[in-house]
């Protein structure tokens, strides 16, 4: 079955430089979410989108904005990177039509670090 | 608020062995969602089982079920007959039917599966 596909999966930038982070939901999903992991924590929530609508919005930096296509494929822009941005970030998408009852989808991440 | 509770930073299991994985959560809203995810050192988020807070029967999925108590607000993740590839972090994670249905996490509990 076709999963949530992130781009890159490794990504290395420099103190303020800015980054771009892809991710392509399961077919005829229809939300995304994006989750920030920092080393030795939990997923924390930043962002999600419901039919190209922000629906949600959580602890996401000023610096950081997302967006989702008519596609459906969603990008994480974030800018003036900071050594604490270093993390690893997954997007994952629902059918939101099941509400609370469906899981998220988790793609494998991207791992960001900032030199 | 929602909140998920882990108080197990960290467990060993003997192979072949059952363990049980704590959680614990604290939600206002009558209708909501208990999952349970594992994330392998090589990051990724697997998504295992999940519960609805209407089911009247405990979730099993394979060698995972989960020991809901509704009345104490918990929900165990019991693995049968542990496997070395067991081991990971395993978060557990709640959903609710309110405004927002993003996924929450606890902190998660480290599994290392012994020979």
């Amino acid at each position: 079955a076709a999963g949530v596909i992130q781009s890159p999966r490794h990504l290395i930038k420099e103190k303020r430089e800015t980054a771009t982070l892809k991710c392509y939901p399961i077919p005829r999903h229809d939300t995304v979410y994006w989750y920030q992991q920092g080393p030795g924590q939990d997923p924390q929530f930043l962002i999600s989108f419901y039919e190209k609508m922000q629906s949600d919005k959580g602890s996401i930096p000023d610096r950081f904005s997302a967006q989702q296509f008519s596609d459906y494929h969603s990008e994480l822009n974030m800018s003036s990177l900071e050594l604490g941005d270093s993390a690893l970030y997954f997007c994952a998408s629902s059918l939101e039509g099941q509400g609370f009852n469906s899981p998220l989808h988790f793609g494998n991440g991207t791992r960001l670090t900032v030199t | 608020a929602q909140k998920i509770t882990q108080t197990q930073p960290g467990m060993f299991v003997q192979e072949k062995e059952a363990v049980t994985l704590d959680c614990t959560y604290d939600t206002s809203d009558p209708s909501y969602g208990l999952f349970w995810y594992k994330q392998p050192s090589s990051g990724e988020m697997i998504f295992l089982i999940y519960q609805g807070s209407y089911d009247q029967q405990n979730a099993t999925e394979g060698r995972y079920s989960l020991n809901f108590q509704k009345a104490r607000k918990s929900a165990n993740l019991v693995i049968s007959a542990s496997q070395l590839g067991d081991s990971a972090m395993y978060f557990c994670a709640m959903r609710a039917s309110g405004a927002t249905n993003k996924l929450i996490f606890g902190t998660g509990t480290l599994l290392a599966v012994q020979p």
